[in-house]
Order: C-alpha cells, then structure tokens, then sequence
C-alpha cells in the first residue's frame, strides 16, 4: 500500500518566489496535519484537517503561509512570498478518525531551501 | 501548555551496548505518550505506546513504561543494533478535546557503531 506521498521532496528558490508543496495522504485517512521540521525548534504543527476542513491553523507561522484540502486525497501548503527562514523540512501526515489510535503516518517530507 | 523534554544527543554507543533515552513531560490531564523513530532521509513512524500509567509499550526490542509519578517515558533498548541509528522523538498527546494534537520533543540523535 502507498504511504503518503509529498512532492517537491527537494525544493531550492529564492527568496520572495512562491512555493507550493503537495501532499496526497493515505487512502481512508480522514486527518491530515502539516509539520515544519527545523534543527531550532524541532517538529511544529502547521495546521490540521479534519475530513478535508481546517480544525486548527494556529500553527501558521503569518499570512504568508495558506494551506488547502479540496479533496480527501490532497492537500496543499502554499508559502508566497518566501523568505530564508522558511527554510526547513515540511511534513505531511495522516490518520484516521482524529488521530484516536495515536498514530501519525508521515510522508519522506519536502526539504525547502529559500536562498 | 503540555511539553516534552527529552535528553539532549547525539548519543552514540557501540553494538550491543544499552540504550537509555530520557523523555520527560508536562500536561494536563491524562495524556497518551509515544516513541516515534526517523531513518536517515525519511518520514517519523510510530515505534511504540502508552495510554495509561503503568502501561509498557514495546516493538523491536524497545521498550518504555509510562510512569506518572515521575512523568516520564524512558526509551529503553538491552542490545542496540547498527540499524537502530536514527532520530528518535518522545510526544504526548492531550486527552480531551484536542486529542488530534501530537506534542514533540526535539528529538534525540542516536548513532551505533559496528
């Protein structure tokens, strides 16, 4: 079976560009969360869906971050414009039902380098 | 808020040595703990759990004992392996109304020479 799958898995630009990253959870997942990894501040949630709706965007960093799930197999965490300190490696992950077992599935992750 | 505090690494052993990694946490209520591990160049997955205290969450020869009294959720391993370098990461999750919400430590670096 497919895990969830992230794409850029590598993503250099430069400062000011927009970049989006993509994620296509696990097939009967219905939680879907964010994460930005950084070597400062460890793992952060971004924000979490809950069939397909935002239930907790507290995490976004500014305006500058938005996130979208049209659907129940993608979801999209846009940043515009980029700076350097965005740099970081972003997660994707999955669940049932709100995470009631406790486990998270992760994506490999899109490492964004922001020049 | 809740919070998790692990030992800081990296830590690294030779084969067959004894691994201990301390977590310790701060929360409300009652929450779930966990051990998750990162390999090189992918994804965290979930290495074992605990629901309630006393509760002894074990896999792969790892093995963690909720413990209330102290909050603690130490990582423990008899014999490490080569293939146990990774990241290891200690999380709570809240009981109650935030319950999809995972709570990170750093992590803790592990490296196992041959």
């Amino acid at each position: 079976d497919a895990g969830v799958i992230q794409s850029p898995r590598h993503e250099v630009t430069e400062m000011g560009q927009e970049v989006t990253l993509r994620c296509k959870p696990i097939s009967g997942h219905n939680s879907l969360f964010w994460y930005r990894q950084t070597m400062m501040r460890g793992l952060e949630l971004l924000i979490y869906f809950n069939n397909n709706v935002p239930i907790d965007d507290s995490g976004m960093p500014e305006d500058r971050f938005s996130a979208k799930m049209p659907n129940a197999s993608f979801s999209t965490l846009k940043i515009q414009p980029s700076e350097p300190r965005d740099s970081a490696v972003y997660f994707c992950a999955s669940a049932t039902s709100g995470l009631n077992t406790g486990e998270l599935f992760f994506g490999e992750g899109s490492r964004l380098t922001v020049l | 808020g809740n919070s998790v505090t692990q030992m800081e690494g990296p830590v690294t052993l030779s084969e067959e040595a004894f691994l201990t990694i301390n977590c310790t946490y701060t929360a409300t209520g009652y929450p779930s703990l966990f051990w998750y591990v990162q390999y090189p160049g992918e994804g965290l997955q979930l290495l074992l759990k605990a629901t309630k205290a006393d509760d002894k969450g074990s896999n792969k020869g790892f093995e963690a004992t909720y413990r209330k009294e102290t909050t603690s959720f130490h990582l423990e391993k008899g014999s490490v392996q080569v293939s146990d370098s990774a990241v290891y990461f200690c999380a709570l999750r809240e009981s109650g109304g935030s319950n999809y919400k995972l709570t990170f430590g750093k992590g803790t670096l592990l490296t196992v020479n041959p």
